[in-house]
């Protein structure tokens, strides 16, 4: 069965400086794995996602996820934090056997120190 | 492209009432829509998945005759919450799954609904 942890419920940083949200999966075959953020009161947007091609995987908005098979992680890093980054972000995962759904991480609550 | 819409965005309704959220693909033809019911300060939990034409699938603990779901057509999918109650207030998304061979199950999410029951 899929599951997905993601470690921090919270993380603060201040504005400029890196982030890095963690994900941990677990999945008996290749997944698929997604980074989403949301916004107060909005819907989702994806980030980045990961689907077997380069284990490095650049989104939108300076976001980038490492896929590490050894570790089954996918951490979300960012170089520079910026205060609009303040959000919820979700890390998801699928693979072959969930016929068609997909598995979210509990959230992490990310908060940009001014 | 893949381009979700919910209506309304937001609803307030007393309590004993029956409200309908629509959820459409509006540049794809989507084979597969789920709801998601997410509570605040929450992640999303699946409610139901449905699949164009056919019966939806509920998961364990979402009660199918209170919320009813029907996809008639590959761009449009309704939920409909029965004899809302308080309880039932949260924040209800859909997305939708593009027709075609899927390698990665991508799915693309609308804006969601509030709802809130008086």
């Amino acid at each position: 069965a899929q599951s997905v942890t993601q470690l921090d419920s919270h993380v603060s940083v201040s504005e400029g400086t890196p982030v890095l949200l963690r994900c941990n999966y677990s999945s008996s075959y290749s997944p698929s794995l997604f980074w989403y953020v949301q916004h107060p009161n909005k819907g989702l947007q994806l980030l980045l996602k990961y689907t077997s091609a380069a284990t490095l995987v650049k989104g939108i908005n300076g976001f980038e996820a490492e896929f590490k098979k050894s570790e089954t992680s996918f951490h979300l890093t960012k170089p520079s934090a910026h205060m609009s980054d303040a959000a919820e972000y979700f890390c998801v995962v699928s693979d072959r056997t969930s016929y068609d759904k997909v598995i979210f991480g509990p959230g992490t609550s990310l908060s940009v120190i001014p | 492209g893949a381009v979700v819409s919910q209506h309304p965005s937001w609803v307030i309704c007393k309590s004993g009432t029956s409200v309908k959220i629509e959820c459409r693909s509006l540049d794809f033809q989507a084979t597969t829509m789920f709801w998601y019911r997410q509570f605040p300060k929450q992640s999303l939990m699946l409610m139901a998945t449905s699949n164009e034409g056919s019966k939806a699938t509920y998961e364990q603990g979402v009660e199918k005759d209170k919320f009813l779901i029907n996809h008639a057509s590959l761009t449009l999918s309704t939920l409909t919450v029965t004899s809302a109650h308080p309880e039932d207030s949260s924040f209800y998304i859909c997305s939708a799954r593009q027709r075609g061979p899927s390698s990665y199950n991508e799915q693309f999410f609308g804006p969601g609904t509030r709802l809130t029951v008086l």
